[in-house]
Parts: C-alpha cells; structure tokens; sequence
C-alpha cells in the first residue's frame, strides 16, 4: 500500500539541530511536503517538492532527499518549534494523499 | 487573501449522515489544477486525506472510506460540501478543508488550511 512512515517523537536541545526523516518506497518517485502543526491550530507548509521553502518560512528549516527518505532539519531549534510536523505524499495515478504518522518534536 | 472556513454540526449521533460545509475565498475553484480537499485529524492523532474535488468536477477518495464520503462543489457560493454516512465514535475528530493550487500536476500539497471544526460523534 502507499504509505509514508516517520519517528513518533524527537527531542533536541535548543540551539541544536533537529532531523526527522520520512520514508517509504513510492518518495523515490514522489516529491514529499511537510507541515508544521501547533496545538489547536491547523498545520502549516514548511517545505514542498522535497527542498523548497515557501515564503515566509524561516530558514533554518530545510529538507533533503535520499532515495526512499526525505528529510526535514531544524538548524538551531528555538522553543517556539517545538510541535507535531508531518510528511505527506501522493499516488499521482489514484489521486491518493499519504501523510505520515507524525513527528512530535519536544524542545527539551 | 485566501481563506477557508468549515461548518457543520458539531455533534451527530451515530448511524447519522454528517454533512459539512468549506466556504473559501480568495480563489476560485474554476480555476485549473485548482482543488479543495477534505483532511480530518481525531483528538491526538494523526492527519488523514479524506477526498479532494477539482476544477474540472473530478473527485478522488481515500479508499479506506470511499463508500461512506461523497464530495461536491458549488462554485457559484464558493463551496465545497462533504457528506459522511453513518458515522460512529471513530468518526470524532476535527474536519478541516485545504485549498491545492496545482493539483493538476505532479505536485500535491495544501498551501492554506481553514481553521477546522470538530464533530464529535456521540453514541
């Protein structure tokens, strides 16, 4: 089945560098997106098409590929990260949208 | 600027047929590879892609509950209605509507989110 999985939690100090990775088969051949979500709040586009930015995102958030994963960096994490962030992907040809398990990411 | 906003029933009891509504501004869903999706979130739990409907009136559903979702569009109030058949306790968790600007290509992602609402299905 088309499905994208990713750690339940991670935890970091702030200042350093956090990294949550996605995976699964079909990211070979589908670009990955992923979200930042706060409690009770809807989530927010951090990164698409595996590495790009959208406007208004702050910079030490980035995302890199390899084969099968993709993933998503934190560089100097504040205590204002700290969230749920999920990958998501698609079956192009059934129209099908995947989001991964979800990653709480606790700033220790 | 584009918004999106859900509405619905906050309680529905089960066996009934929940039926939501996303009233979006801000873009129109005549536009090409322009699509509205429906994505419910239970309480602590993860994200899940429920339908998406077109510009061009296609629609796609999870096949997980593809029998229970039907999906529309009313473009002329700018409008995405999503109906829920039978629903059970499972069925509890916030409903939110997205808005994909170039669903028609091999990118997918939601680029504005409407606030959510929550049903709550009571037994």
């Amino acid at each position: 089945s088309y499905e994208v999985t990713q750690p339940p939690s991670v935890s970091v100090s702030p200042g350093q560098t956090a990294t949550i990775t996605c995976s699964g088969d079909a990211l070979r051949n589908q670009y990955a997106y992923w979200y930042q979500q706060k409690p009770g709040r809807a989530p927010v586009l951090l990164i698409y098409k595996d590495v790009e930015r959208p406007s208004g995102i702050p910079a030490r958030f980035s995302g890199s590929t390899s084969g099968t994963s993709v993933v998503l960096t934190i560089t100097g994490v504040q205590a204002e990260d700290e969230a749920d962030y999920y990958c998501q992907s698609i079956d192009n040809t059934e129209k099908f949208v995947v989001f991964g398990g979800g990653t709480k990411l606790t700033v220790l | 600027q584009v918004a999106l906003r859900e509405s619905g029933p906050a309680l529905v009891n089960v066996t009934q047929t929940l039926t939501l509504t996303c009233t979006f501004s801000g873009f129109s869903l005549t536009t090409n590879n322009m699509c509205v999706s429906w994505v419910r979130q239970p309480p602590g739990k993860a994200l899940e892609w429920l339908a998406l409907i077109d510009w061009d009136d296609d629609k796609y559903y999870s096949p997980f509950l593809q029998t229970r979702l039907t999906i529309s569009k009313d473009t002329s109030k700018n409008q995405v209605a999503l109906i829920l058949s039978n629903v059970s306790p499972v069925d509890t968790a916030t409903y939110y509507c997205a808005r994909s600007s170039d669903c028609g290509g091999v990118e997918f992602y939601f680029d504005y989110w409407g606030l959510g609402t929550l049903v709550t299905v009571s037994s």
